[in-house]
């Protein structure tokens, strides 16, 4: 059974950084691209980053490019994602996403964890 | 890169049909045959219900379908149930190697 679980969200002040995990079990962790997803509170979904399967490429959405980096441990099966610079704007349910296709990207998310909520204000 | 244009709500009652539009560009649902739709329920993740336009996943009921005409994609719903009460999320890919959501629509079953 595939299990994405996020944790280290909270509430930061603005200009401040946080660090986001995602513990991947039930599918082979290090055969998949992952993306992380964020939705704002009553907001629709928003996608933010990439990291291909052997971690050797990441693209990111334009909003968080130069702020936010994604990397992932395929020895714990582990996704993370390290935010600088937060903004009011960033506050969102931070989702980790597993891609549909084997060793590919499609934009596709068949596996979604439930989601952890950062909170950026003062 | 815009997001994709839903409507915000729709209704209907058990039974009948509804389709859900989503409006793109050229840029996006346009040029591509890579549109997705997802449902959410309130308090839950999102799940994948079409891809490719109008491919289902395994487990996706036959009652949802989707399809694409020009820069407009569609879901319809056949014989609404009251579990189909949820948000539904359209997403396509874009020219610029990204991936871009329409705003969501609320379908409620009076």
């Amino acid at each position: 059974q595939v299990q994405l679980v996020e944790s280290g969200g909270g509430v930061v002040q603005p200009g401040g950084s946080l660090r986001l995990s995602c513990a991947a079990s039930g599918f082979l962790f290090s055969s998949y691209g992952i993306h992380w997803v964020r939705q704002a509170p009553g907001k629709g979904l928003e996608w933010v980053a990439f990291i291909r399967y052997d971690g050797s490429s990441r693209d990111y959405a334009d909003p968080v490019k130069g702020r936010f980096t994604i990397s992932r441990d395929n020895s714990k099966s582990t996704l993370y994602l390290h935010m600088d610079s937060l903004r009011a704007e960033d506050s969102a349910v931070y989702y980790c996403a597993k891609d549909w296709e084997v060793g590919a990207r499609t934009f596709y998310f068949d596996y979604w964890g439930q989601g952890t909520l950062v909170t950026v204000s003062s | 890169q815009s997001a994709l244009t839903q409507p915000a709500s729709m209704s209907g009652s058990p039974g009948q049909s509804i389709t859900i539009s989503c409006t793109g560009t050229s840029s996006d649902v346009g040029v591509y045959n890579y549109v997705s739709w997802y449902q959410q329920h309130p308090g839950n993740a999102p799940k994948l219900m079409i891809y490719d336009v109008s491919n289902r996943p395994s487990g996706v009921s036959n009652r949802f379908s989707g399809s694409k005409s020009g820069n407009t994609a569609s879901l319809t719903i056949s014989g609404l149930q009251a579990d189909d009460e949820a948000d539904y999320y359209c997403s396509s890919y874009t020219r610029s190697n990204s991936v871009v959501f329409g705003g969501g629509t609320t379908v409620t079953v009076l």
